[in-house]
């Protein structure tokens, strides 16, 4: 465990379903991402929250919509979507201000195929 | 973003120790440079970071060429748990962490 929860750790849904995708930390952490990794491509990053605050949104389809209710959860709520957003979701968490130096615990990620 | 250039694979033998090689050319004065690895089926840890000085910790070694255009992530004994990709990332302060595609290293037993 690295303190950084992603549940399910895998799911199957069709192109009409509308699912969520949870993450939770315990690590005190004020930063909280998600990053999309396919088949043979480098990780993307998706969306950064601070202090519940999104700050960051890297032209992501509508379709996938995020949500921040505190510091410490992350969701990620899917509906419509496409086969080619089959991927390993990964949520991590970081604590941003400080020195600055501090790096990003990942959870183990959600195995997502759409079907 | 300050890009960095890395070895798309590398194989090393079980107990022997293993140079990760990164090229970061372009590094400003401010960046750090961080070391991420991802074991299969698995998110990305943490492995060590440094700014200028060479830094040790339990899990590695990362040595930082003077001029910073360099930099080499050391695992002094690899075993088959330390099979995984391997990320070089420069990275300010607070900045968003991006990676790029890392060096895939296989461990042969």
């Amino acid at each position: 465990e690295t303190g950084v929860t992603q549940t399910p750790r895998h799911l199957v849904m069709g192109m009409t379903n509308k699912k969520s995708l949870k993450c939770e930390q315990h690590l005190g952490h004020n930063a909280m991402y998600w990053y999309k990794q396919s088949a043979k491509k480098p990780l993307e990053l998706m969306f950064v929250y601070n202090f519940k605050e999104q700050t960051e949104n890297n032209s992501v389809p509508s379709r996938f919509s995020p949500e921040c209710p505190n510091s410490s959860h992350l969701f990620l709520h899917l509906h419509t979507l496409q086969p080619e957003d089959s991927a390993l979701y990964l949520c991590a968490s970081s604590q941003v201000g400080g020195r600055g130096l501090d790096g990003y615990t990942f959870g183990s990620g959600t195995r997502l195929t759409v079907v | 973003d300050a890009k960095t250039t890395q070895p798309n694979s590398m194989e090393s033998n079980e107990e022997e120790p293993v140079h990760l090689p990164c090229n970061h050319s372009t590094i400003s004065g401010t960046d750090y440079i961080h070391w991420y690895r991802q074991l299969p089926s698995q998110g990305p840890e943490y492995v060590i970071h440094g700014l200028t000085s060479n830094v040790n910790n339990r899990m590695a070694s990362l040595a930082i060429a003077e001029d910073r255009k360099s930099s080499t992530l050391i695992l002094h004994r690899a075993t088959l748990r330390d099979a995984a990709v391997y990320y070089c990332i420069l990275r300010d302060r607070d900045d968003k962490i991006i990676f790029g595609k890392g060096t895939r290293l296989h461990i042969l037993p």
